[in-house]
């Protein structure tokens, strides 16, 4: 099992672009979840899913989307980029309470 | 916004030396859990803490869930350069979705 990928790594985008944020999971999780931290804080919770085709709104969820077509694959959209989003930005999926989280991507705005 | 307060914010010790560090809030949790993150990683679970009062212990680590279910901390014992990273607690209300603490980033030198 892979578990929980994301791509990509790590991007630079210019102030008004857009980008969509991958995330895939193989453990066939119904909850998954996309967070941003912060450096050096913990993790904010941007939206989240409790299966494919349900989606609900986190804590910080204005300027970004989401969309979940299939059990596997939790995709969240930035449509216009602000330098307040400059963040690591993690996807998990959930079994149990217990979180599984991806790698991570380097989000920079500028 | 539920908080979940973490103390302290940095630690940076000796190889060898005890510490603690806690999670405080003024909310009532169904579960606790700790995690540890490292640089350029995602988070990963240590322990999922659920009775008030409850001790876990894991080789060096011991976590204990306040009586309240308002508050854990973690305590290591001897810490070794491996122990460095950022400790996560987060907090469950019967829910798959987690509220994180603000983080403790610890820093243990040979």
């Amino acid at each position: 099992n892979a578990g929980v990928t994301q791509t990509p790594k790590f991007r630079i985008l210019k102030i008004g672009q857009s980008m969509t944020l991958q995330c895939a999971q193989d453990m066939n999780h119904n909850y998954m979840y996309w967070y941003r931290q912060d450096p050096g804080m913990g993790l904010k919770l941007i939206y989240y899913s409790v299966g494919a085709g349900i989606t609900d709104k986190g804590e910080v969820p204005n300027g970004y989307n989401v969309s979940r077509s299939t059990t596997e694959d939790f995709p969240l959209r930035l449509e216009l980029a602000a330098p307040s989003q400059t963040s690591v930005y993690f996807c998990a999926s959930s079994y149990s309470y217990t979180q599984y989280f991806g790698p991570g991507t380097r989000l920079t705005v500028l | 916004t539920q908080l979940l307060e973490q103390s302290p914010q940095f630690l940076s010790i000796q190889e060898g030396e005890n510490l603690t560090v806690y999670c405080n809030s003024s909310s009532v949790f169904s579960s606790l859990q700790w995690y540890r993150q490292e640089p350029g990683e995602g988070p990963v679970l240590l322990v999922t803490v659920v009775t008030g009062g409850e001790v876990k212990k894991l080789k060096r680590l011991t976590f204990q869930f306040g009586d309240a279910r308002k508050d854990s901390s973690l305590h290591i014992t001897a810490a070794q350069p491996g122990d460095t990273g950022l400790y996560l607690c987060a907090g469950a209300k019967n829910t798959d979705k987690l509220i994180f603490g603000t983080g403790t980033r610890l820093q243990v030198f040979p």
